[in-house]
């Protein structure tokens, strides 16, 4: 069974700050990695898929990168509305299903 | 733009039956994969289940696997969720999301979500 995690469990930083969240899977895959973000009262949204993708209408301060257990998500400069959870989900390849990591609180200090 | 409306959420006993549906706008439903996602209070996001496009595939977590359907009604864009012998650890917010393709990619967008309880 596929298990991801992800660190830190929660990120204090300020806006300006790169902020750099990480998951990594207990077992290696390819690219089959997406990045979600979801704001307070809000469904989540697609921020990076296949590992290093950017999905529409994300803007470039988010990148997504990594391949095999380790996978990473950086956030160049942040914004006040940056400050969320993010997910790691993984896919595989046949059949089709997913994992979630268990998130990424990113909190103003 | 793309709308994902869920709807049918309640409060229901253990060992009963609930049918949610999520009914789309804003895009051609019949040309997308689409899917079930959840979160239980207090804990992360857990994939339901992922049906194809046209319906001829369905793709189910482990831990709803014969108790749940996926299914779709492309002359009406709406996603169904059949839920039977309910489990108190099935509580929480579904989400019915868009498939970037025909079957098994990723989730974009996502409704808002209809909440299931499940409780004596």
């Amino acid at each position: 069974e596929m298990v991801l995690t992800q660190f830190p469990a929660t990120l204090s930083l300020s806006p300006g700050e790169r902020a750099t969240l990480s998951c990594r899977a207990s077992q290696s895959f390819s690219s089959n990695l997406a990045w979600y973000q979801q704001r307070p009262g809000q469904a989540p949204r697609l921020l990076i898929y296949d590992a290093s993708t950017r999905a529409t209408g994300i803007p470039a301060r988010f990148r997504g990168s990594g391949s095999g257990t380790d996978f990473t998500l950086t956030i160049s400069s942040l914004e006040p509305e940056d400050f969320a959870v993010y997910y790691c989900q993984q896919r595989s390849h046949w059949p089709p299903a997913y994992t979630f990591g268990q998130g990424t609180k990113l909190e103003i200090k | 733009q793309v709308q994902l409306v869920e709807s049918g959420g309640d409060v229901v006993q253990p060992g009963k039956s609930l049918r949610l549906s999520c009914t789309a706008s804003g895009f051609t439903f019949s040309n997308y994969g689409m899917h079930w996602v959840r979160r239980a209070p207090g804990r992360g996001l857990e994939w339901v289940a992922l049906i194809s496009f046209d319906g001829s595939e369905t793709y189910y977590a482990d831990s709803v696997k014969d108790r749940f359907t996926i299914s779709r009604d492309n002359s009406r864009s709406t996603l169904y969720l059949e839920m039977e012998s309910l489990k108190v650890e099935d509580t929480g917010l579904y989400h019915c999301a868009k498939d970037l393709g025909t079957t098994g990619r990723w989730s974009d967008p996502w409704g808002q979500g209809t909440l299931v309880t499940v409780s004596s």
